[in-house]
């Protein structure tokens, strides 16, 4: 089973408040990413990290940043959260090894902004 | 990212075998083929993946055709557990992992 955690699994909060949703691997994995998933819909990749100090946007914009200060930590950040951030975020890690790009993905959580 | 193309949604009855389809007509050299599936209210997981050769583990097989431009995951006998969105992607070095639309597996009992 992977080590990856995401906190909180739930979060309804108001429009206009800052937020931080925390991801942690216990892996040693270089590589994280965070996703975004409204229900019955596609993934789609909004920032990731190849190791310390390094993060990229993914390929659909978002107003989140992202900080990648520790191996074991990629906390992601709404500065103003609007009812448009409504959806769930996926965090994820990985290890390349012997071309094996496996993925080990969070709980996830899915926020609700009112 | 090389671009895959899958079936929007499949049927199959539960203990017979499925047969998935993936076209990656693009497929370079040194793209390895990975499927990955999601499960209800779940992150993605890993499930096979083959450079050219067909693979076999126990979650399921891998058939990748001769010029590679096509490939197959195969659920030999499908539990109502296996029910989920089945992604085909192409991944090379350093490649972000983008996961489409999928294959969204119904199995009927």
């Amino acid at each position: 089973e992977a080590d990856i955690y995401q906190t909180p699994r739930y979060l309804v909060i108001g429009t206009g408040k800052k937020i931080t949703l925390e991801c942690s691997q216990t892996m040693g994995h270089d590589k994280m990413y965070w996703y975004q998933q409204d229900p019955g819909m596609e993934l789609h990749l909004i920032h990731y990290s190849y190791g310390v100090n390094s993060t990229e946007k993914g390929d659909l914009s978002s107003e989140s940043t992202v900080s990648r200060i520790r191996t074991e930590h990629f906390p992601l950040t709404l500065e103003s959260a609007r009812p448009s951030h409504t959806s769930q975020y996926l965090c994820a890690s990985s290890a390349d090894y012997n071309h094996v790009y496996e993925q080990y993905f969070g709980p996830g959580t899915r926020l609700t902004v009112t | 990212d090389a671009k895959t193309t899958q079936p929007n949604s499949m049927e199959s009855n539960e203990e017979e075998p499925v047969h998935l389809p993936c076209n990656h007509s693009t497929i370079s050299g040194t793209d390895y083929i990975h499927w990955y599936r999601q499960l209800p209210s779940q992150g993605p997981e890993y499930v096979i993946h083959g450079l050219t050769s067909n693979v076999n583990n126990r979650m399921a097989s891998l058939a990748i055709a001769e010029d590679r431009k096509s490939s197959t995951l195969i659920l030999h006998r499908a539990t109502l557990r296996d029910a989920a969105v089945y992604y085909c992607i192409l991944l090379n070095r350093d490649d972000k992992i983008i996961f489409g639309k999928g294959t969204r597996l119904h199995i009927l009992p």
